[in-house]
């Protein structure tokens, strides 16, 4: 059973810059199809992706957080990244981490495991 | 348009049928999939593909598509289906993943 787990700090001070790990267990991070990606909640709101990343490396952002956002994967210890610059009040929020799944000739793409979440807040 | 339009809230009779919607341009390229998010609990996909449920799905979860509107369909609404629904897509001028707004169900 593929399972995956948030981890980093819970405060974070406004101007200073988020990092979250996600740790990957039960499955392989090595394989193509497969696309490890940070989505975050805002508290009461919907779903929101940050973006994604392949294990070659290949990144993927939201135009909106793109030049905040870096996303980066270590497959020697089945870990991704989040990092985001600069936060204000308006990054808190539940982070979440997932394993996307796609089949580009099918045009099928979906997300079938993520993370517990992480709640990360941005006060001082 | 990249964004995933979804009515806010829905609500069914327990036992009837309801069907939530999602439109958005980028439908017309890639199969949408669907997510369950129960409070405090992390989003389930109950959907994906032209009709594809992950295992321990019941079948009351169903799927279809015309142009830019995707629809979940629950046939037999359950007490324990209320919860709030979001779809996603490829969005393949940014290259990256939206969700719709989500779509709040009531089970009365």
């Amino acid at each position: 059973q593929v399972q995956l787990q948030e981890s980093g700090p819970g405060l974070v001070k406004p101007s200073q810059t988020l990092s979250l790990t996600c740790s990957v267990s039960g499955g392989s991070i090595n394989r193509g199809a497969y696309y490890w990606t940070w989505i975050r909640q805002h508290p009461g709101k919907g779903l929101e992706c940050i973006g994604s990343t392949y294990y070659s490396g290949s990144t993927y952002y939201n135009p909106s957080l793109k030049s905040r956002a870096t996303i980066s994967i270590d497959t020697s210890k089945s870990q991704f990244s989040l990092r985001l610059t600069s936060v204000t009040a308006a990054d808190t929020a539940v982070y979440y981490c997932a394993r996307g799944q796609e089949d580009l000739v099918a045009t099928i793409t979906y997300f079938d495991y993520w993370g517990q979440g992480t709640l990360v807040t941005v006060a001082s | 348009s990249s964004e995933l339009t979804q009515d806010p809230a829905v609500s069914v009779a327990l036992g009837q049928t309801v069907r939530i919607t999602c439109q958005g341009d980028n439908l017309r390229s890639y199969y949408a999939s669907w997510y369950r998010q129960k409070p405090g609990q992390a989003p389930v996909l109950v959907l994906y593909g032209k009709n594809t449920r992950p295992s321990g799905i019941p079948d009351r979860f169903s799927g279809s598509s015309s142009g830019n509107t995707v629809s979940l369909t629950i046939t037999g609404a359950q007490a324990e289906d209320e919860a709030d629904y979001y779809c996603n897509c490829r969005d393949t001028t940014h290259n990256h993943w939206v969700f719709g707004g989500g779509t709040t169900l009531t089970v009365l």
